[in-house]
C-alpha cells in the first residue's frame, strides 16, 4: 500500500518564526489534504491539494505530484497554531501519515 | 451549513460490551468514512459507505461493523470490547468517492474498562 512519510516529527518555534513541513509519498495519489488536529482531537481541513499551490492567509502549501512529495509553509508562527499536522493522501480512502508535531512557544 | 457531527462525544465501556457510535455527515454529502486514531497506531481507515454500501474496508476485525441509513447517517458498531478498542474515531463525510476533499467531525472518544 501507498506510504506517507512526514517529517519533522517535531518542531519547536518561537512565535513570528517560519516554518516548512513535508510530506512523502510512495505511489500516485488523486487526493492529498493537510490537516491539523486541534488539542480536542478535531481534524481541521487546512488544504485539499493534489497538485499545484494554494494559500491561505499564513499557510500555504505546494504539491509536486511528479515527485511525490507536498510541503506546507507556516509564516509568522503563533502560538494558536500549535497541536499536530497531518498529510493524508487517498486513491479511495485517506491513508495519513504519522504527523508532525509543532509547538509554538511565545 | 452544519459540519458533521458525531455522537456520543465521549463514553465509557468494559471489555465483552458493544458500542454504537453515529456519524451525520454534511448536507448533502452521500460518502462517510471511519476512522480510528490510537497513540500507537495512528489514524487508521476502518471503512467506507456510499448509497448505504460499504465500498471500502481497513484491515480490522469484524468485529467492527457499519452501515449507512439513506438519508446518509452513519452507524458504526464495535463488538466484544477489548481493552485496546479505546481510542479517538473519527467519521468523515465527502460529496462522493474518490478525489474529494473528506471533512471531520469532531470525534467520539471511547475507553474500554
Amino acid at each position: 500500500g501507498i506510504q506517507v512519510e512526514q517529517s519533522p516529527p517535531d518542531l519547536i518555534l518561537q512565535e513570528g518564526a517560519n516554518s516548512t513541513l513535508r510530506c512523502n509519498f510512495s505511489d500516485s495519489v488523486n487526493n492529498l489534504q493537510w490537516f491539523h488536529q486541534n488539542p480536542w482531537g478535531q481534524l481541521i481541513n487546512l488544504f485539499y491539494i493534489p497538485s499545484g499551490t494554494k494559500q491561505n492567509g499564513r499557510l500555504s502549501a505546494t504539491t509536486v505530484a511528479t515527485e511525490r512529495y507536498s510541503l506546507l509553509y507556516i509564516s509568522s508562527s503563533q502560538t494558536t497554531d500549535s497541536g499536530v499536522y497531518f498529510c493524508a493522501v487517498s486513491s479511495n480512502k485517506l491513508i495519513f501519515g504519522t504527523g508532525t508535531l509543532l509547538a509554538v512557544q511565545p | 451549513k452544519a459540519g458533521v457531527t458525531q455522537t456520543p462525544r465521549y463514553l465509557i465501556k468494559t471489555r465483552g460490551q458493544q458500542v454504537t457510535l453515529s456519524c451525520s455527515p454534511i448536507s448533502g454529502h452521500r460518502s462517510v468514512s471511519w476512522y480510528q486514531q490510537t497513540p500507537g497506531q495512528g489514524l487508521q481507515f476502518l471503512f467506507e459507505y456510499f448509497s448505504e454500501t460499504q465500498r471500502n474496508k481497513g484491515n480490522f476485525p469484524g468485529r467492527f461493523s457499519g452501515r449507512q441509513f439513506s438519508n446518509s447517517r452513519s452507524e458504526m458498531n464495535v463488538s466484544t470490547l477489548e481493552l485496546g478498542d479505546s481510542a479517538l474515531y473519527l467519521c468523515a463525510s465527502s460529496l462522493a468517492r474518490d478525489s474529494h476533499e473528506q471533512y471531520f467531525g469532531p470525534g467520539t472518544r471511547l475507553t474500554v474498562t
